[in-house]
């Protein structure tokens, strides 16, 4: 079990750009989610995957970000024509095949800073 | 709407006191409760979860939290803080059958004190 792997850890880029990132979930985890925390807040929903489908979007979710999960394996989360209000900590977890019973495990999450 | 409610943001502790953390959550059918910690610049670390049965719930690094449906709480407490526990703490919720996500308090930072 190696944990759940996000890169990059930090990423820095100017408005306007597009930019993406990537989860490894655990090998044996068929569920992936996506939260986004910014300073002072819990982390808070974006999306969902069971297996290659994505299942759940939250309304945060707007039409700039695309989550994907081609192989239901890893995932990735792109955010075109970044705002500066897209500056968070975008965090991946995954979860055993039989459920929430076994919690998620998070990985270290991605901070972006858009300047 | 699920909801979970971390009343206090800050918390100072001195090191070897107790500590109780507060979390009151509200959800219409019988809530999962989990407590989890971040510290600066991680991700978030599994402390213990409540699904049922026994409403004292042990976890790691020696913490425990007590279910209370009457006052809809799910407090953390450890008896005895050390400093590596000083951190951001968090409360959330889900449940149901399939459930897919987790609504999460906004923390509360623990400080420790020597």
């Amino acid at each position: 079990d190696t944990g759940v792997s996000q890169n990059p850890r930090h990423k820095i880029t100017k408005r306007g750009q597009n930019v993406t990132f990537r989860c490894d979930p655990i090998s044996e985890h068929n569920r992936l989610y996506w939260y986004r925390q910014t300073l002072g807040q819990g982390p808070e929903f974006l999306t969902y995957f069971q297996n290659e489908a994505q299942l759940e979007k939250s309304r945060l979710l707007s039409d700039r970000f695309s989550a994907e999960r081609p192989k239901g394996s890893f995932s990735t989360l792109e955010i075109q024509r970044t705002e500066q209000g897209d500056s968070a900590m975008y965090l991946c977890a995954s979860s055993h095949p039989r459920g929430h019973n076994y919690g998620y495990t998070f990985g270290s999450g991605t901070r972006l800073t858009v300047v | 709407a699920q909801s979970v409610t971390q009343p206090d943001i800050h918390i100072t502790v001195s090191e070897g006191a107790s500590l109780e953390l507060r979390c009151n959550y509200s959800y219409g059918a019988t809530p999962y409760l989990f407590w989890y910690v971040q510290s600066p610049g991680q991700g978030l670390q599994l402390l213990l979860k409540y699904f049922s049965g026994d409403t004292l719930v042990q976890g790691i690094k020696g913490f425990e939290a007590e279910f209370k449906r009457s006052q809809s709480s799910f407090n953390l407490r450890k008896p005895s803080v050390h400093w590596s526990d000083a951190a951001e703490y968090f409360c959330a919720v889900g449940g149901g059958t399939g459930f897919q996500k987790l609504v999460f308090g906004t923390g509360t930072r623990l400080l420790v004190s020597p």
